[in-house]
C-alpha cells in the first residue's frame, strides 16, 4: 500500500537553528498538508499545498515557517528561527481531495532544546 | 470552531467487549474520518463517512453520522489487545482541511 514517508523520525536541534522536515506524499495525490502534536495534546493544522502554492495556512504558521515542493516529489517545511514551544510531532499528509481520507506520514518528532 | 470532541476522553475495556466512542461537532461539514494513533505513532485512517451518510462499517468498525445533532459515534466491535490505541475523529468542512478532537485513549485489557 502507498505510503507517505518523512525523514527523519526523530530531530533534536538547538533553539535558534533552522530545521528542515522532509516528506514524500503518496505520489498521485495532488492535496499535502502538515499537521503537529504537541505532546499530549490536539493534532493541529499548520498548513495545505495544492497546485504549487499554499492554499491555507493555521494562526501557527507563521513567518518563521515555509513549505517547499522543490522538485515533484518531496514536500518540506522549513522553520528558520527554532523556538523551544516548537517541540513536537510534525505529521505530513496528502490527500486525492477532501472526498478521500488521508494518509499520514509516521512523523517527526522534533525536540528543540 | 469545526474541531470534533470525542467523548469519553479514555475508555478501559476487557478484550472481546465492544467500544464505543463519540464525537461531536459544531458546524456543517463536508464528511467526516476517524484515526487511530498507536503510543508515539502515526495517524492512521480508518474510516470516512460523508454528509450524506448515516452509517458505515469497515471490518470490526460501525461509525454512524447524525447531521441534525452534529455528531458521530465509533463501534469498535469484539476488541482485541491490538486495538489500544487513540482515536481521533476529525471534519472536513468546505475549506478541505481536517480539523482534529482531542481523542479517546482505548485501552483493551487482556
Amino acid at each position: 500500500e502507498p505510503e507517505v514517508t518523512q525523514t527523519p523520525s526523530h530531530q533534536v536541534t538547538q533553539m535558534g537553528q533552522e530545521v528542515i522536515l522532509r516528506c514524500v506524499p503518496i505520489s498521485n495525490h495532488l492535496y499535502f498538508y502538515w499537521y503537529r502534536q504537541i505532546l499530549g495534546q490536539k493534532v493541529e493544522f499548520l498548513v495545505s499545498f495544492y497546485n504549487n502554492e499554499i492554499s491555507e495556512k493555521s494562526e501557527i504558521f507563521d513567518d518563521q515557517f515555509s513549505v517547499e515542493r522543490p522538485d515533484g516529489s518531496n514536500f518540506t517545511l522549513k522553520i528558520r528561527s527554532t523556538k523551544l514551544e516548537d517541540s513536537a510531532m510534525y505529521f505530513c499528509a496528502s490527500s486525492s481531495g477532501s472526498r478521500y481520507g488521508y494518509t499520514f506520514g509516521s512523523g517527526t518528532r522534533l525536540t528543540v532544546v | 470552531s469545526q474541531q470534533g470532541e470525542e467523548d469519553p476522553q479514555a475508555l478501559s475495556i476487557q478484550e472481546g467487549e465492544n467500544a464505543t466512542m463519540n464525537c461531536s461537532y459544531k458546524t456543517s461539514i463536508n464528511n467526516l474520518q476517524w484515526y487511530r494513533q498507536n503510543s508515539g505513532r502515526g495517524l492512521v485512517h480508518l474510516i470516512l463517512i460523508r454528509s450524506n451518510e448515516r452509517e458505515k462499517h469497515s471490518g470490526r468498525l460501525r461509525v454512524t453520522l447524525d447531521t441534525s445533532k452534529k455528531s458521530s459515534s465509533l463501534l469498535i466491535t469484539a476488541s482485541r489487545a491490538a486495538d489500544t490505541a487513540s482515536y481521533f475523529c476529525a471534519t472536513v468542512a468546505n475549506d478541505y482541511k481536517l480539523s482534529f478532537g482531542a481523542g479517546t485513549t482505548v485501552t483493551v485489557r487482556a
